[in-house]
């Protein structure tokens, strides 16, 4: 499995400015992704992260609002423009398995926990 | 619509009790992975189990197992001897073997009673 980790692991943010989230990988992945969990809901995929190329988007997200770097294979960001309240959730980060295996295995961050006031 | 459901949005169980949680899930595509995560109050997703649609025999792993119904489109997670370490929530999820993109279903609080 790889170990992920994500800075910052929460933050409090006024409305209007723009937060970054760091997700950093011990080992080189292909498969990147974002995820927002807001308050007592399930996982929405926010975009696949992909290294070389511009970010791919699900509907409902866009990209001037969710800006995503993937500079190379171990590291991405996220970041969440104009904040709102309706912004406040988790956002987690995940990585498909190294393990080659025959199913897409996704191992996640420990997640950033966003308030917007 | 390649959509993931959990009627349950809670469920309870005494401790060393079964409790199945129960998936469904709709999708166009004949090559596709289940998942079932588990989500602690600490928010960490962890990998509970996983399955492989062209695979008929049920996963298994330690104390929990899995119920796929292929042509019902139903997944479900049984966990045999509950722990309190297994109270969290559980998140169904359906794979794409073209995108790895996951669709996960609504969660399920388990509550396990001492």
């Amino acid at each position: 499995s790889a170990v992920i980790s994500q800075k910052p692991s929460r933050d409090i943010c006024q409305r209007g400015t723009s937060l970054t989230i760091q997700c950093q990988v011990d080992s080189q992945v292909t498969m990147m992704f974002w995820y927002r969990q807001q308050p007592g809901q399930s996982l929405t995929l926010i975009a696949t992260a992909n290294q070389g190329s511009e970010a791919t988007y699900e509907s409902g997200f866009v990209i001037d609002k969710f800006p995503i770097s993937r500079p190379n294979l171990t590291f991405s960001t996220l970041t969440v423009s104009n904040m709102s309240p309706e912004d406040s959730s988790i956002y987690l980060c995940s990585v498909e398995s190294l393990a080659g295996g025959p199913f897409n295995e996704q191992f996640f961050g420990p997640g950033t926990r966003l308030t917007v006031l | 619509a390649q959509t993931v459901t959990q009627s349950q949005p809670e469920m309870s169980v005494q401790e060393a009790e079964t409790v199945t949680l129960s998936c469904t899930y709709d999708t166009s595509e004949s090559d596709y992975y289940l998942f079932w995560y588990k989500q602690p109050p600490s928010r960490q997703m962890i990998l509970v189990i996983r399955q492989e649609a062209y695979k008929q025999q049920n996963a298994t792993e330690n104390r929990f197992s899995v119920n796929f119904q292929k042509a019902a489109k139903s997944f479900s997670l049984k966990i045999s001897d509950s722990q309190l370490g297994d109270a969290a929530m559980y998140f169904c999820a359906r794979g794409s073997s073209n995108t790895g993109k996951l669709i996960f279903g609504q969660g399920t609080t388990l509550q396990v009673k001492p």
